[in-house]
């Protein structure tokens, strides 16, 4: 089976530019997971969501980042504008009902410059 | 609030001896307890995890963790270490049912 899909791996962009990370979770799994990293602040939750709907988006920094789940087997995490503080592995992780433990995507390692 | 303390942010070994990790957690009632393994530019991956059942838990790659009530520890052991093993440990336990909370990683270096 594959895992979590995250796309793209890297991404470059300037301080202003609009970014999309995208993430389709296992099949089967109904929670979903969005997850920063960063070497300051380790591995923090952004927000995650329950057959596509957002459960608990308190992690989420601020208003520049929104996060949806159209369907299933699809999600998005977006930074409007983008800023250099940014700069980060944000993972993507999914779950099956009645399980607790999460299975995380390769990453999307952003740099904004 | 459940929370997990990683008492050593590295540890070195000599490939072909003992590891260990050490992790305490903090927790109200009885906890849901992960230990996840990150490879340099990788995602993290499951190792073990501690439900409430046996409190040896046997994960992969030789891993096993103890669960240990009094001590409120659950320490990460490998009783010969390889190169492959070098990679960041992470102790995470459950805070409700899908909320995981991370402790701040051990690197694991093994020398040759």
């Amino acid at each position: 089976d594959a895992g979590v899909i995250q796309s793209p791996r890297h991404e470059v962009t300037e301080m202003g530019q609009e970014v999309t990370l995208r993430c389709k979770p296992i099949s089967g799994h109904d929670y979903l997971f969005w997850y920063r990293q960063t070497m300051m602040r380790g591995l923090e939750l952004l927000i995650y969501f329950n057959n596509n709907v957002p459960i608990d988006d308190s992690g989420m920094p601020e208003d520049r980042f929104s996060a949806k789940m159209p369907n299933a087997s699809f999600s998005t995490l977006k930074i409007q504008p983008s800023e250099p503080r940014d700069s980060a592995v944000y993972f993507c992780a999914s779950s099956p009902g009645g399980r607790t433990e999460q299975f995380f995507g390769p990453g999307t390692r952003l740099t904004v410059l | 609030a459940q929370s997990v303390t990683q008492l050593d942010s590295h540890v070195s070994v000599s490939e072909g001896t003992p590891v260990l990790l050490r992790c305490n957690y903090s927790s109200s009632y009885s906890p849901s307890l992960f230990w996840y393994v990150q490879h340099p530019n990788k995602g993290l991956q499951l190792l073990l995890k501690y439900t409430s059942a046996a409190t040896l838990v046997k994960g992969i790659n030789g891993f096993e963790a103890e669960f240990k009530k009094s001590e409120t520890s659950f320490h990460l052991t490998k009783p010969s270490a390889h190169m492959s093993d070098a990679a960041e440990y992470f102790c995470v336990v459950s805070e409700g049912f899908q909320k995981l909370v991370f402790g701040t990683g051990t690197r694991l270096l093994v020398s040759p």
